[in-house]
């Protein structure tokens, strides 16, 4: 079955700790994506990526980091550095040409201890 | 920046209703604007995409318009069920540019 998967569904952290979530797919999609949503509010942007070993920031990309070694995977690092890191995290894939629909993940809820 | 705004914010329908669901938008350069449905814990559902150049795209009781010189666009869902209870969002991309920007979304509840 073709889609995007992350894992761990949910996670727990200790304030000081850095944890990183895991998006794969496996949809020949160029252009990768993190979202961040909080109860309330819309989607925000935190990176993504259009190519492997290329990345840009979104608009809230501040305490996170992420990587694109390979071009179906997209891993995001939330670090200390992020001062409220708990919210629904989630990933998403595009295709670079063509209509660019996106397509997400079932998504991470992280929780702060 | 370009803002996007779903009015209202949550919505309570008897079965078999249709369903109106509105978005706004402040910048009218837009590439294309996409629905979708969330369901409580669970990512996005993509349910209709519709190009700039397009006027409305339509699937099964699903059917949405994009006025852009308005700044609108609008979410028709015919003749409701309560499998439709779910929260929907809207959200529009810019031209050269891959990011979304998102409407809070409208809770809708479809009473049996």
């Amino acid at each position: 079955d073709g889609g995007i998967t992350q894992s761990p569904k949910y996670l727990f952290r200790k304030e000081g700790q850095n944890v990183t979530l895991s998006c794969e797919q496996n949809l020949n999609h160029d252009a990768m994506y993190w979202y961040r949503q909080d109860p309330g509010q819309g989607l925000r942007l935190i990176y993504y990526s259009q190519i492997v070993n290329d990345f840009q920031k979104g608009d809230i990309a501040e305490g996170y980091s992420v990587s694109r070694e390979k071009k179906e995977s997209f891993p995001l690092t939330v670090t200390s550095a992020q001062k409220n890191p708990t919210a629904f995290y989630l990933c998403a894939s595009s295709p670079r040409s063509g209509q660019n629909e996106q397509f997400f993940g079932p998504g991470t809820r992280l929780t702060v201890l | 920046k370009q803002e996007v705004t779903q009015i209202p914010a949550a919505l309570s329908v008897p079965e078999g209703e249709n369903l109106v669901l509105n978005c706004s938008f402040t910048d009218s350069a837009i590439y294309n604007l996409q629905w979708f449905r969330q369901d409580p814990g669970k990512g996005l559902t993509s349910l209709l995409l519709i190009q700039s150049s397009q006027r409305e795209q339509t699937s099964g009781r699903l059917n949405a318009s994009l006025d852009k010189s308005s700044g609108r666009s609008t979410l028709y869902i015919a003749a409701s069920q309560p499998g439709d209870s779910a929260t929907y969002l809207c959200a529009v991309r810019s031209p050269n540019d891959y990011k979304l920007s998102f409407g809070a979304g409208t809770t809708v509840t479809v009473r049996a």
